[in-house]
């Protein structure tokens, strides 16, 4: 079965330029996740969503940064516009509600580098 | 908040060498316990879980033991090899399927 599958793997962007990153979860999964990876603050929860619905986006660091998910197959994280701190792995995750102990499965990451 | 405290890395070890990580967590209650796995250049992997107090993952023989009169799940290998170079992280299951991780600890393992 495919994983979680996120585009672009990599982007180099320019500041200012608009970055939209993508994902696709694991079909049947109630749970989507966006998650930052960064050295100096570790992984960061930024939003995730039950059922298409945002539950909780209290990690968003700031306006710049919006997430859909208009359909049960796809997510998308924009950052608009791009800054150099924004420079991070961003992954997308997903789950199945099974009660306590689920699962969460992660995609490969988008490499996000903006100068 | 909860959070979840990881021992500092990075770790360095010998091929065959006993593997220790430390984790503790906060949260109260009884929360679902976690170690991932972020091989270089990848996403994270679950690696083990543990879902009640003294439950014990394992999994390609690591192992970590829920115990929750010192809010620990630290884990264990008794003989680490070459490829089990990666970063490790401990998590804790907050509320609706909803993970705080700790900082992640690199190891590696020399030849």
């Amino acid at each position: 079965d495919a994983g979680v599958i996120q585009s672009p793997r990599h982007e180099v962007t320019e500041m200012g330029q608009e970055v939209t990153l993508r994902c696709k979860p694991i079909s049947g999964h109630d749970y989507l996740f966006w998650y930052r990876q960064t050295m100096m603050r570790g992984l960061e929860l930024l939003i995730y969503f039950n059922n298409n619905v945002p539950i909780d986006d209290s990690g968003m660091p700031e306006d710049r940064f919006s997430a859909k998910m208009p359909n049960a197959s796809f997510s998308t994280l924009k950052i608009q516009p791009s800054e150099p701190r924004d420079s991070a792995v961003y992954f997308c995750a997903s789950s199945l509600d099974r009660g306590p102990g689920n699962t969460i499965y992660f995609g490969e990451g988008s490499w996000l580098t903006v100068v | 908040g909860d959070s979840v405290t990881q021992m500092e890395g990075p770790v360095t070890l010998s091929e065959e060498a006993f593997l220790t990580i430390n984790c503790t967590y906060t949260a109260t209650g009884y929360p679902s316990l976690f170690w991932y796995v972020q091989y270089p250049g990848e996403g994270l992997q679950l690696l083990l879980k543990a879902t009640k107090a003294d439950d014990k993952g394992s999994n390609k023989g690591f192992e970590a033991t829920y115990r929750k009169e010192t809010t620990s799940f630290h884990l264990e290998k008794g003989s680490v090899q070459v490829s089990d170079s990666a970063v490790y992280f401990c998590a804790e299951e907050t509320s609706g399927s909803r993970l705080t991780f700790g900082e992640g600890t690199q190891l590696t393992v020399n030849p």
